[in-house]
């Protein structure tokens, strides 16, 4: 069974703030890897995704990979209160070319930013 | 572009009734998939086709069945409704090319009493 775990929340963080968010799989052939946030009532949106170590910037947004760890995390830089949502690690096997996308996703972090 | 549409938005089922969920998109992809999510949870596989005529079974299939006759729709089934598949069910597609983004469609609430 592969899984995807997500660190326990839900995190709450002051405006202005940097938000840690973190999560761990267990399948070492994973190939690429995914944060999605989602607003209560609304459908996940794809936010960031990353493939090989090291970081990845996106605006006030840095994804973290380490494949040896099986780990992978995102930061939020200056946090706003429209960050607050749940934010959900997916992770996409890859193994053989045979995936066809297929995610496996984690149970997610409720983020709270407080003004 | 609608992107990816469902339908209903909301739907209370009786334990033992059945249903069909809808699924279209418009963006010519390939790849679709239906999930699950379960209060305070992640989103399960529950089937995925990648192409017209090709579909195979995800994480939780049991309860559910799918077809795919054009590369449009991807309607999820439900047969004997019962209170477990109590629900959020998410439809999204994805290019077989280049960029691997899911796009998700804005989910059917199904309530089973």
């Amino acid at each position: 069974q592969k899984e995807v775990e997500q660190n326990s929340g839900p995190l709450s963080v002051p405006e202005g703030a940097i938000a840690s968010l973190n999560c761990t799989y267990s399948d070492r052939g994973s190939q690429s890897f995914f944060w999605y946030r989602q607003y209560s009532g609304k459908s996940p949106e794809l936010i960031m995704s990353i493939y090989s170590n090291g970081d990845k910037e996106d605006g006030r947004f840095t994804a973290q990979l380490n494949k040896a760890s099986q780990y992978v995390s995102l930061l939020i830089r200056d946090s706003q209160p429209s960050d607050s949502a749940t934010y959900l690690c997916a992770v996409n096997n890859g193994a053989g070319g045979t995936s066809y996308g297929k995610l496996t996703f984690g149970q997610g972090t409720i983020l709270t930013v407080h003004p | 572009n609608a992107g990816v549409t469902q339908t209903p938005k909301f739907r209370i089922l009786k334990i033992g009734q059945s249903m069909t969920l809808q699924c279209t998109q418009d963006m010519n992809h390939n790849y679709m998939y239906w999930y699950r999510q379960d209060p305070g949870m992640g989103l399960k596989l529950i089937y995925y086709s990648v192409g017209a005529g090709i579909t195979d079974k995800g994480e939780v299939p049991n309860g559910y069945n799918v077809s795919r006759s054009t590369t449009e729709d991807f309607p999820l089934r439900l047969e004997l409704a019962a209170p477990s598949q109590t629900s959020v069910y998410f439809c999204a597609s994805r290019d077989d090319r280049g960029t691997d983004t899911q796009y998700f469609g804005p989910g059917t609430r199904l309530t089973v009493l």
